[in-house]
C-alpha cells in the first residue's frame, strides 16, 4: 500500500499569501497524485487530478506540480475561501489511499 | 448537472450490517466510462476508499475491508449501494458516494455524506 504523508500538518498564512502544501509517496506513484479541498461539513471537491491538471471550474491560482514521489499544491494567493482543508490521493497502485490531510488557517 | 445523494444516515449496533445507497442523477450510470466508489471518513479524520465498482457489476474493494463489504450496482433505478458487515465502533463514519473516470481514479463528484453511527 502506497502511503501519501502530507506536510505540514497545519499551515497558517493570510489572504493574499502563497501556499505551498506537499504531499510525498511512499513509492513513485508516477503522476498519478489528486488533490480536494474540504471544507467542514462538506464533502471533498476536487480540485486537480494527475499532479497538474486543475478540474473543471477551479480557479487558475490552484496549481499542481511533481511526479513520482514528491508533489506539491500551490496556491498562490490565498482568498479567504480557500481556507480548508487539503487531502491528496493517489490511484497508480492497489489500493488507492489518501494522506492524512493538511489544514489550511487564516493566521 | 450530475447530482449523488445518500440514503439517510442513521445509528447501526455492532454486529450488524451498515447499509447505504447512492442515487445518481444527472447521468447516466449505465456509461461505461463512470465508475462509481464509496469512501468513508471518521469523525475528525481522514478520508479511507471502501471500494468501487462498474456500470456492468465488477467491484474492487479496499483489502482491509474485503472481508465485511459487498458493493452493488442497480441500473434500472440508478443507484449503487454499499452494505459492511459485522460493524464496530470503528466504522462509525461519514460515507461517501463519488463517482469515477476509471476502475483507479480520482472521484471528480461526490455525494453530501450520510454519518452512520455503531451504538449499541
Amino acid at each position: 500500500e502506497v502511503v501519501l504523508t502530507q506536510s505540514p500538518a497545519t499551515l497558517s498564512l493570510s489572504p493574499g499569501e502563497r501556499a505551498t502544501l506537499s504531499c510525498r509517496a511512499s513509492q513513485s506513484v508516477s503522476d498519478y497524485l489528486a488533490w480536494y479541498q474540504q471544507k467542514p461539513g462538506q464533502a471533498p471537491r476536487l480540485l486537480i487530478y494527475d499532479a497538474s491538471s486543475r478540474a473543471t471550474g477551479i480557479p487558475a491560482r490552484f496549481r499542481g506540480s511533481g511526479s513520482a514521489t514528491d508533489f506539491t499544491l500551490t496556491i498562490t494567493s490565498l482568498e479567504p475561501e480557500d481556507f480548508a482543508v487539503y487531502y491528496c490521493q493517489q490511484r497508480a497502485n492497489w489500493p488507492i489511499t489518501f494522506g492524512q490531510g493538511t489544514r489550511l488557517e487564516i493566521k | 448537472q450530475l447530482r449523488l445523494q445518500e440514503s439517510r444516515p442513521g445509528l447501526v449496533k455492532p454486529s450488524e450490517t451498515l447499509s447505504l445507497t447512492c442515487a445518481v442523477s444527472g447521468a447516466s450510470i449505465t456509461r461505461s466510462t463512470y465508475y462509481w466508489a464509496w469512501m468513508r471518513q471518521p469523525p475528525g479524520k481522514g478520508l479511507e476508499w471502501i471500494g468501487t465498482i462498474s456500470y456492468s457489476g465488477t467491484a474492487y474493494y479496499s483489502p482491509s475491508l474485503k472481508s465485511r463489504v459487498t458493493i452493488s450496482v442497480d441500473t434500472s433505478k440508478t443507484q449503487f449501494s454499499l452494505k459492511l458487515s459485522a460493524v464496530t465502533a470503528a466504522d462509525t463514519a461519514v460515507y461517501y458516494c463519488a463517482r469515477g473516470v476509471n476502475k483507479y481514479s480520482w472521484f471528480d463528484s461526490w455525494g453530501q455524506g450520510a454519518l452512520l453511527t455503531v451504538s449499541s
